[in-house]
């Protein structure tokens, strides 16, 4: 595997599933971020994790909830979300700092029914 | 106001055509400014950056940016239908160490052969 992997690349919920969202990276980076991007929308920050400890919570519900076990790996568990929530949630990596290039992985496609 | 305002589209163009795609900010404090691409069902990938104002050339692609007027341009020359994407335009001030980036709505670019 190579560059940002992300686990489903779809997933189809109903509002009182629970389910995890996985990512991963193999660039070797130590900051890692979730994204939330909506049909129309700009893409929205949802956490950043700098060496494995969250530095940014944009506001997000708490239905939404961020894991980071480790360098590589990115978790975002899911609870009675909402239809709204319905969106591609994609994952990206950095070297951190700064400015550095931020490498995406492909997304999941989430519907909540 | 949106700290970052770039027309959705969609543009379609002929092959062969100069695409000029935009993004005008708010915020005088950015300084790095980035534009990805993003294919359908994939997530964004970085096409070119800049820091402060200035243009940079890449093959085909040539950004600008213009902090007096706070204004960014890509440009794509001789446009190609594999070119067909949605182009997103993305800022930092570089004052968050986590490299935090502001984007754009993103404009969805058509080629056509």
């Amino acid at each position: 595997e190579t560059g940002v992997t992300q686990t489903p690349r779809h997933l189809v919920m109903g509002m009182t599933n629970k389910k995890s969202l996985k990512c991963e990276q193999h660039l070797g980076h130590n900051a890692m971020y979730w994204y939330k991007q909506s049909a129309k929308k700009p893409l929205e920050l949802m956490f950043v994790y700098s060496l494995e400890e969250r530095v940014e919570n944009n506001s997000v519900p708490s239905r939404f909830s961020p894991e980071c076990p480790n360098s590589s790996h990115l978790f975002l568990h899911l609870h009675t979300l909402q239809p709204e929530d319905s969106a591609l949630y994609l994952c990206a990596s950095s070297q951190g700092g700064i400015y550095n290039e931020q490498f995406f992985g492909p997304g999941t496609r989430l519907t909540v029914l | 106001q949106k700290e970052v305002e770039q027309d959705p589209g969609p543009l379609s163009v002929p092959e062969g055509a100069i695409v000029s795609l935009n993004c005008t900010y708010s915020n005088s404090a950015f300084q790095y400014f980035m534009w990805y691409r993003q294919y359908s069902r994939k997530g964004p990938e970085l096409l070119m950056y800049t820091y402060s104002s200035g243009n940079k050339e890449d093959g085909r692609f040539t950004a600008q940016v213009d902090k007096s007027s706070k204004y960014i341009s890509l440009f794509i020359r001789d446009s190609q239908p594999s070119d067909s994407a949605t182009y997103l335009c993305a800022m930092s001030t570089g004052s968050s160490n986590t490299g935090k980036l502001i984007f754009g709505q993103g404009t969805t670019l058509q080629v056509k052969p």
